[in-house]
């Protein structure tokens, strides 16, 4: 059971927006930054997000991150065929004193 | 662009240890946090620790406490990770991961080597 809750899948056709969440709690998301990692089949993870909201060099816009209370989101727009992919959010959490991950949600282009 | 290369694949018995190496291409991880994660088959990634830029500190999940070392080797550029008592359970990817930003542990890790799968099987 992750201390981070995300759903376990996502879908959406090409140029169709998807949203993806993640629960968390004080001591995690509520306290600390969020960042979301792509790990695509068979591959390593990429960082995809960090700091909430901010895209490291070479992500396209299309991404976007957010944060609110116990909860952020990660937003792909313009969905394309190699989004799909794994989608994971972490934080660093304060009562378990570790980095915490979510459970991954599967995103699916139909 | 950095890579960092890790050590190759490893079965080993339960109740032995296993040590995963990580090094990078010129001096790019001597003044870097560097973390290790893991991935068992099919399943999402875990945080297992992580140790400061001079090896003098380092710092590890709860469930591995007691159980997991990580060194740095700074004049070879390489860091590493040992995994003690092993049990079926362990068996996964190891990922060695490095930090965005020179000496902090902000916990952002924006590079990341290929994997390092390690068998644990009697």
């Amino acid at each position: 059971q992750s201390v981070l809750t995300q759903p376990p899948s996502a879908s959406g056709t090409p140029g169709q927006r998807v949203s993806i969440s993640c629960s968390g709690s004080t001591s995690n998301i509520g306290s600390n930054t969020v960042n979301w990692y792509q790990q695509l089949p068979g591959t390593a993870p990429k960082l995809l997000m960090f700091a909430n909201n901010q895209r490291p060099s070479g992500v396209p816009d299309r991404f976007s991150g957010s944060k609110s209370g116990t909860s952020a989101s990660l937003a792909i727009s313009g969905l394309q065929s190699e989004d799909e992919a794994d989608y994971y959010c972490a934080a660093w959490d304060d009562s378990l004193h570790g980095y915490v991950f979510g459970a991954g949600t599967k995103v699916t282009v139909l | 662009q950095v890579h960092l290369v890790q050590s190759g694949a490893e079965v080993k018995k339960p109740g032995a240890s296993v040590r995963v190496s990580c090094e990078a291409s010129g001096n790019t991880l001597a003044t870097y946090y560097v973390h290790w994660v893991r991935q068992a088959p099919g399943q999402g990634l875990e945080w297992m620790g992580s140790i400061n830029p001079s090896g003098s500190s380092s710092r590890s999940a709860q469930r591995f406490q007691g159980r997991v070392a990580m060194t740095r080797d700074t004049s070879r550029r390489t860091v590493y990770m040992e995994l003690s008592s092993l049990r079926s359970e362990d068996t996964a990817v190891y990922y060695c991961a490095r930090e965005r930003v020179e000496y902090s542990s902000s916990f952002i890790l924006d590079t990341w080597g290929q994997g390092t799968l390690v068998t644990v099987s009697s």
